[in-house]
């Protein structure tokens, strides 16, 4: 199962661009790259995927490497409600058919702390 | 829509005591898993559930049960609380079947203090 690699921690100047960095040196062809963040006392909250394109939607960007050994997660925008850890995780394979995003597994994360 | 609810959001307990901690989603999603969280250690799964009337162990399964009656319920049974076993849980749903990338849908926890 490929693991990711993540800073502990970054700070952002409210309204500057947040750039998350991910390490995923073993992930598989067929994996994908998920984010999601949990804001302090909240469960986790779904950000974006990613296969090999750079992806965007209403809350952010993915940008993979061509290598897909690595991927950032940008929030163009960074505001202080953005202050979450930020998580990214490769899904991991599943022994069942018909849907292979079952066995997440989360690791520490990234807090990101956006500054007034 | 209520989406994924925990109850309750806390409890305290004495080490030995037994308790079923509930999780119910109005989704229909087939799959429902449990993770703990603890201080500086992520989420760790627990256990999940591909649909009704199957479940299987995820990282640190001991000292917790689970069973999958029904689509909507998930709930998770300490047999007897241990000092370990507190910590903040949430329950996890998706649907895989409607797309392979169906992202997990969380709740809001439930936070366990075991004395």
């Amino acid at each position: 199962d490929a693991k990711t690699t993540q800073p502990p921690s970054m700070d952002c100047a409210e309204g500057r661009a947040a750039n998350l960095p991910c390490n995923h040196s073993t992930i598989s062809g067929n994996e994908y790259v998920y984010w999601y963040r949990q804001i302090h006392s909240q469960g986790p909250q779904y950000i974006i995927h990613g296969l090999k394109n750079n992806e965007t939607n209403e809350m952010a960007s993915l940008i993979i490497t061509e290598d897909r050994k690595s991927s950032t997660l940008i929030l163009p925008h960074a505001t202080l409600r953005d202050t979450a850890v930020y998580y990214c995780i490769v899904r991991l394979p599943s022994r069942y058919s018909g849907g292979s995003n079952y066995k997440l597994t989360f690791g520490k994360g990234t807090l990101l702390t956006v500054n007034p | 829509n209520a989406g994924v609810t925990q109850t309750p959001k806390f409890q305290v307990l004495k080490t030995g005591q037994s308790m079923t901690l509930q999780c119910a989603q109005d989704m229909n999603h087939e799959y429902m898993s449990w993770y703990r969280q603890d201080p500086g250690m992520g989420l760790r799964l627990i256990h999940y559930s591909v649909g009704a009337g199957i479940t299987d162990q995820g990282e640190v399964p001991n000292g917790y049960n689970v069973s999958r009656s029904t689509t909507e319920d998930f709930p998770l049974r300490l047999l007897s609380a241990a000092p370990s076993q507190t910590s903040v849980y949430f329950c996890a749903s998706s649907s895989p079947q409607r797309g392979e990338n169906s992202p997990l849908h969380f709740g809001n926890g439930t936070r366990l203090t075991v004395t």
